[in-house]
C-alpha cells in the first residue's frame, strides 16, 4: 500500500522569506504522479504543482518549486517570497493506482 | 467556467436519516471523484467513476454508503441511515484524460455534513 508522510503539521514563516514543506512517500510502483494541494480556510482544494515520476526536472509554478528525489522518495515544496495569501493547509499527494494524501502541514505567514 | 459544482454546502441531519449529496463535474471531464476528510482519517478517496462507470469503490466505508453516476453532469453520493461518525466535509472532484488518477483534479467547495 501506498503511504504519504508530512512531518511538519506546523510550519510558519516570515512574509517574503522562503519556506520549504517536507513530504515522503511509499511506493514500490515505478510510473507515478505527486502533488502538491493547498487548502485555504474557504477549505477549496486547490492544486498547486503537479510532478510526474518520470521526469527528472524539478516542477516549477511562479513561486512554488519542488525538489523531487526518487530514489530517496521525497518531494519537498518550496514557497519563495511567502505572502499573506500562501497561508493554508499543504496536503503532499500521491498517484499510482489511487490517489492518497498526506495528512498536510498548516503554513502560517507572519507578517 | 463554473468550476466543480456541489450542493448543498453545509447539511444538518438526525441519526438515521437518509442523506443525499451532488455534485456537477466540469464540463467535460470524463473522470469524478468522491472523497472524505476528517480530522482524524485527513483525505480519503470514497470512490470514482470514470466515463460514469464506477471503477474503485473500494473506498467507501459501508453499505450505507452508495453514489451514483447516471449521466456525465450529475452524481450523488447518498448515506442511509446516516450516522454521527458520518460527520465529515465531502468533496466531489473531476478531471480530464486518459488516465483518471495522474491527471489535475478541479475540487469542488465541498459539503460540511453534521450527523446529530
Amino acid at each position: 500500500a501506498q503511504t504519504v508522510t508530512q512531518s511538519q503539521p506546523e510550519m510558519s514563516v516570515q512574509e517574503a522569506e522562503t519556506v520549504t514543506l517536507s513530504c515522503t512517500y511509499d511506493t514500490s510502483e515505478s510510473d507515478y504522479y505527486l502533488f502538491w494541494y493547498k487548502q485555504p480556510p474557504s477549505r477549496q482544494m486547490i492544486l498547486v504543482i503537479r510532478q510526474e515520476a518520470y521526469k527528472q526536472q524539478n516542477a516549477t509554478e511562479n513561486r512554488f518549486s519542488v525538489n523531487f528525489q526518487k530514489a530517496a522518495k521525497s518531494f519537498s515544496l518550496k514557497i519563495s517570497d511567502s505572502q499573506l495569501g500562501d497561508a493554508a493547509m499543504y496536503f503532499c499527494a500521491f498517484s499510482a493506482q489511487k490517489l492518497v494524501f498526506g495528512q498536510g502541514t498548516r503554513l502560517t505567514i507572519n507578517p | 467556467d463554473a468550476g466543480v459544482i456541489q450542493s448543498p454546502r453545509h447539511e444538518v441531519t438526525e441519526m438515521g436519516q437518509e442523506v443525499t449529496l451532488r455534485c456537477k463535474p466540469i464540463s467535460g471531464h470524463n473522470s469524478l471523484f468522491w472523497y472524505r476528510q476528517t480530522m482524524m482519517r485527513g483525505l480519503e478517496l470514497l470512490i470514482y467513476f470514470n466515463n460514469n462507470v464506477p471503477i474503485d469503490d473500494s473506498g467507501m466505508p459501508e453499505d450505507r454508503f452508495s453514489a451514483k453516476m447516471p449521466n456525465a453532469s450529475f452524481s450523488t453520493l447518498k448515506i442511509q441511515p446516516s450516522e454521527p461518525r458520518d460527520s465529515a466535509v465531502y468533496f466531489c472532484a473531476s478531471s480530464f484524460g486518459p488516465r483518471a488518477l495522474t491527471h489535475e483534479q478541479y475540487f469542488g467547495p465541498g459539503t460540511r455534513l453534521t450527523v446529530t
